[in-house]
C-alpha cells in the first residue's frame, strides 16, 4: 500500500515549456486534490476532483489544467510554464467512507521555472 | 467562508516542555478537524483527526481537543523532543464541502 505517490519529485522548466505532474493513489479514494505551497502563502488549492471523470477549479486554477480519467490518477498540466508557477506541488486524496474525509498527502513535486 | 488561523506562527522551546498549539476557525459548522505535521522539504503527515462529534483524540504524546462552540482546537505535545521540530498545520472540513480549509501553520523548534 503506497498511499499517495507523485512523479516527478523535482523538475526545472524554462518559461513557455509544458509538463504534466502525475498523482496516483491506491486507497480507492473518491476525492483528489492539487495544491501549491509557497513561502508565506500557505497551501492553496489549484483544482480538485470528486470522482472519476470530474474536475473542478479551486482557489488558484489559472495556468493549470487537470484530468482524472482513472479513479486512481489525477494529472496536473502546465501548458506554458511561467516563473510564477515556481512552487512545491502537493497532491492529496480523501474518502467519505471509512476514513471520514481524512486527507492523505503525497511527498510533493518541487518545480522551478526559469 | 471558513477561515482558519494558527497562533503563534513560530515557537521555540527547550526540550522537555509541554506545549500547546492553537487553531481557530470562524464557522462552527464543521465535519472534522485534522492536524498535520510537515518536515522541511517533505509532504504533510496526518497526526490526528477529530470528528465534529468528538471532543478530543490522543496519539502517544499528542492530544488534540476540539471546541466547536468557541471555534477552537488545540494540539498538546507532552514532553517535547528535538524530533518534534516541524511545522504543524490544522485543516477544517466544513459540513457540505469537499474542500478543507488550511491554516498557515505553526513552525516549532525544540532545542536540546
Amino acid at each position: 500500500n503506497a498511499g499517495v505517490t507523485q512523479t516527478p519529485k523535482f523538475r526545472v522548466l524554462k518559461t513557455g515549456q509544458s509538463m504534466t505532474l502525475l498523482c496516483a493513489q491506491d486507497m480507492n479514494h473518491e476525492y483528489m486534490y492539487w495544491y501549491r505551497q509557497d513561502p508565506g502563502m500557505g497551501l492553496r488549492l489549484i483544482h480538485y476532483s470528486v470522482g472519476e471523470g470530474t474536475t473542478a477549479k479551486g482557489e488558484v486554477p489559472d495556468g493549470y489544467n487537470v484530468s482524472r480519467l482513472k479513479k486512481q490518477n489525477f494529472l496536473l498540466g502546465l501548458e506554458s510554464a511561467a516563473p510564477s508557477q515556481t512552487s512545491v506541488y502537493f497532491c492529496a486524496s480523501s474518502s467519505s467512507r471509512n476514513t471520514l474525509y481524512e486527507q492523505y498527502f503525497g511527498p510533493g513535486t518541487r518545480l522551478t521555472v526559469t | 467562508k471558513q477561515e482558519v488561523t494558527q497562533i503563534p506562527a513560530a515557537l521555540s522551546v527547550p526540550e522537555g516542555e509541554n506545549l500547546v498549539l492553537n487553531c481557530s476557525f470562524t464557522d462552527s459548522a464543521i465535519y472534522n478537524l485534522q492536524w498535520f505535521r510537515q518536515d522541511p522539504g517533505k509532504g504533510l503527515t496526518s497526526l490526528l483527526l477529530i470528528q465534529s462529534s468528538q471532543r478530543e483524540q490522543t496519539s502517544g504524546r499528542l492530544n488534540a481537543s476540539l471546541d466547536k462552540s468557541s471555534g477552537r482546537s488545540t494540539l498538546y505535545i507532552a514532553a517535547s523532543q528535538p524530533g518534534d521540530s516541524a511545522t504543524y498545520l490544522c485543516a477544517v472540513q466544513s459540513g457540505g464541502s469537499y474542500i478543507p480549509t488550511f491554516g498557515r501553520g505553526t513552525s516549532l523548534i525544540v532545542h536540546p
